[in-house]
This record gives C-alpha cells, sequence and structure tokens, in this order.
C-alpha cells in the first residue's frame, strides 16, 4: 500500500527554523514527483512546489520561491520542506502528495502537518 | 503564471440535484486540469485528472470535461457525502495551480 505519513503538529516561534518530513512507503520513491501545498486557516489550497527524488530537481511556485526550500533523503524514502526563518504568516496546514507516474495529477496525500508560528 | 478562476464559490443543492462546478484558465492548458474534493479536517483526494478520467474508485456520478480554457466538474445526482470542498488544479510545465475552490453544501 502506497503511504506518506507526515511528521506530527509544530508550535514556533517567529524566526526559528523548522524541517517537516514525509515518509513515503510502498512503492520506488525515486521515479515519482512529491510536492507541497500550503492551506491556510479557512482558505484553499495552494501550491508550494515539486521535487524529483531522483536526482532532488526542485521546481518552486513563484510565492514561495527563496521561502522554503524543498528537498529529500532517498535513504529514507523522505521528502522534506524547511524554512529558515519562521513568520507567523506561515502558520497553516502542509500537505505532501505524490504526482502519479502516468499522469499530472497528484494521487496520494498526506494527512498534513499543522504549523503554528507565534510569539 | 496561470491563473485559474473557479465557479461558484458555493453552492447549495438538493439531495439528487446534478450539480455543475466551473473553472477557467487564463491560457491555454490542453487537458492537463485535475479536481480533487476536500473534506473538513482532511487531506483532498483526486477524484478526476486530466480533464475527464475518473480516477480509480471514485463513484461514477462524478464527469468532467473540457478542454483548451474552459472545464466543468459535474455530480449527476447530488449525494449526501458529496458535501465538500472541490478544487480544480492546472498543470503546466512543472506548475500547478489550484482554484480558489467551491464550497458544496446540501439545501
Amino acid at each position: 500500500e502506497v503511504q506518506l505519513v507526515q511528521s506530527g503538529a509544530e508550535v514556533k516561534k517567529p524566526g526559528e527554523s523548522l524541517k517537516i518530513s514525509c515518509k513515503t512507503s510502498g512503492y520506488m520513491f525515486t521515479t515519482y514527483w512529491i510536492g507541497w501545498v500550503r492551506q491556510m486557516p479557512g482558505k484553499g489550497l495552494e501550491w508550494m512546489g515539486i521535487i524529483y527524488p531522483g536526482d532532488s530537481d526542485a521546481r518552486y511556485s513563484p510565492s514561495f520561491q527563496g521561502q522554503v526550500t524543498i528537498s529529500v533523503d532517498t535513504s529514507i524514502t523522505t521528502a522534506y520542506l524547511h524554512w529558515s526563518g519562521l513568520k507567523a504568516s506561515d502558520t497553516a496546514m502542509y500537505y505532501c502528495a505524490r504526482r502519479n507516474y502516468y499522469h499530472y495529477a497528484m494521487d496520494v496525500w498526506g494527512e498534513g502537518t499543522a504549523v503554528t508560528v507565534s510569539s | 503564471d496561470i491563473q485559474m478562476t473557479q465557479s461558484p464559490s458555493s453552492l447549495s443543492a438538493s439531495v439528487g440535484d446534478r450539480v455543475t462546478i466551473t473553472c477557467q484558465a487564463s491560457q491555454d492548458i490542453r487537458k492537463y486540469l485535475n479536481w480533487y474534493q476536500q473534506k473538513p479536517g482532511k487531506a483532498p483526494k483526486l477524484l478526476i485528472y486530466d480533464a475527464s478520467t475518473l480516477e480509480t474508485g471514485v463513484p461514477s456520478r462524478f464527469s468532467g470535461r473540457g478542454f483548451g480554457t474552459d472545464f466543468t466538474l459535474t455530480i449527476s445526482s447530488l449525494q449526501p457525502e458529496d458535501i465538500a470542498m472541490y478544487y480544480c488544479q492546472q498543470y503546466d510545465n512543472l506548475s500547478y495551480t489550484f482554484g480558489q475552490g467551491t464550497k458544496l453544501e446540501i439545501k
């Protein structure tokens, strides 16, 4: 069974760094793109970016370029989303999702990681 | 960046009704339009990809149409379990954009 299991909820202060994870299983990690999606409280879905674990080729939405870093560790089939300096506006739910091998939709999703940034 | 305009933003319908949600792209995206359903407190779920292909396991009352810039998601006979947010998503050269979402409620 294909699974994406995300790390638990985080409460951080502005300016702190954070890396959340998306542990995958049940498929060949290096051959499927993994994307990240933000959902601010009560709002819609926002595309952040996507990475190909085979060569760590990462593409970012212009809105998130320079704001976050997407990475992978192929040895443990895990993708990451990293902030070097959090802001209160980063408070949101973050989802990872796998892009299907044969088409461009995100067919398997993690359960989400809630991030709260507050002083 | 390609912008997606989804309408309506909210919709109230009765069980058994035919419901249609539309999504318009700011430029030609050929068939690369996906639809997702999101229930409260849950992750999104893929319903339709490539504008009209039903994801495995999705009820046949859901259907999608369109090509180029104009797309629709139709529920042929609304069921209580269809109450959710619905989002379109376009794909263009490793860049994705979601529509603003449609909140579907039971009347």
